[in-house]
């Protein structure tokens, strides 16, 4: 059973680009959430998706936007990339019940 | 942004010594998760705790959720050089609403373990 599959792995983009990351959850699973991480730090909540709604958003620019899809898959976009925005993003999904969420390996962005 | 305090900050160990790291929050939670993450790859959970007093095993990992509800702690007995990574505590605080399922993340303790 496949899990939590990100796309692309790794991305170099330069400022001012704007960045389109994948995201598709483990089968059946209808929660999704994105986090940053940046090196040296621990995970930091950029937004969660459920049943294709907005559940929650992070403390971060309105440069970051994101989408769920009808088969659960996932998108973050990211405007106007900044140096500062360099990080690892992960993506998460879980069952709507109390459960740990399972990431995926994470995207590698550069911004150059 | 927000994160739980988490120590130690890093350890370094003999093969076969029992290792223990905690985290603690100033807020209830009402979730907290054990995380391992390797160079490379996201994060993969090794112990999820829901009820306060709550003590869970896996293999030879053992993580207690606090009476308090503002702290946890992760225990790994008899460590092997494959334990070596980055072990993250993360909780859920008992304000989210509905299915907000916001964690908030310590910054991690890094582990080595010499064989």
């Amino acid at each position: 059973d496949a899990g939590v599959t990100q796309s692309p792995t790794h991305l170099i983009k330069t400022r001012g680009q704007h960045v389109t990351l994948r995201c598709s959850p483990i089968s059946g699973h209808k929660s999704v959430s994105w986090y940053q991480q940046v090196l040296g730090q621990g995970p930091q909540f950029i937004f969660q998706y459920y049943e294709k709604e907005e559940r929650g958003r992070g403390n971060f620019p309105d440069r970051f936007s994101a989408r769920q899809f009808p088969n659960y898959s996932s998108e973050l976009n990211v405007n106007a990339l900044l140096l500062g925005d360099s990080a690892l993003y992960l993506c998460a999904s879980s069952l709507a019940a109390r459960e740990g969420y399972t990431f995926g390996s994470g995207t590698r962005l550069t911004v150059v | 942004g927000q994160q739980l305090n988490q120590s130690p900050q890093s350890m370094f160990i003999q093969e076969g010594e029992d290792v223990s790291m905690n985290c603690t929050s100033s807020s209830i939670f009402n979730t907290w998760l054990w995380y391992k993450q390797e160079p490379g790859e996201g994060p993969v959970l090794l112990i999820a705790l829901y009820k306060a007093g709550e003590l869970t095993s896996n293999g030879r990992l053992t993580a207690q959720f606090g009476i308090t509800r503002k702290d946890s702690f992760l225990n790994i007995s008899a460590s092997i050089p494959s334990d070596v990574g980055i072990y993250f505590c993360a909780g859920q605080p008992i304000l989210n609403a509905g299915n907000n399922r916001k964690l908030i993340w310590g910054l991690g303790t890094s582990l080595a373990v010499n064989p």
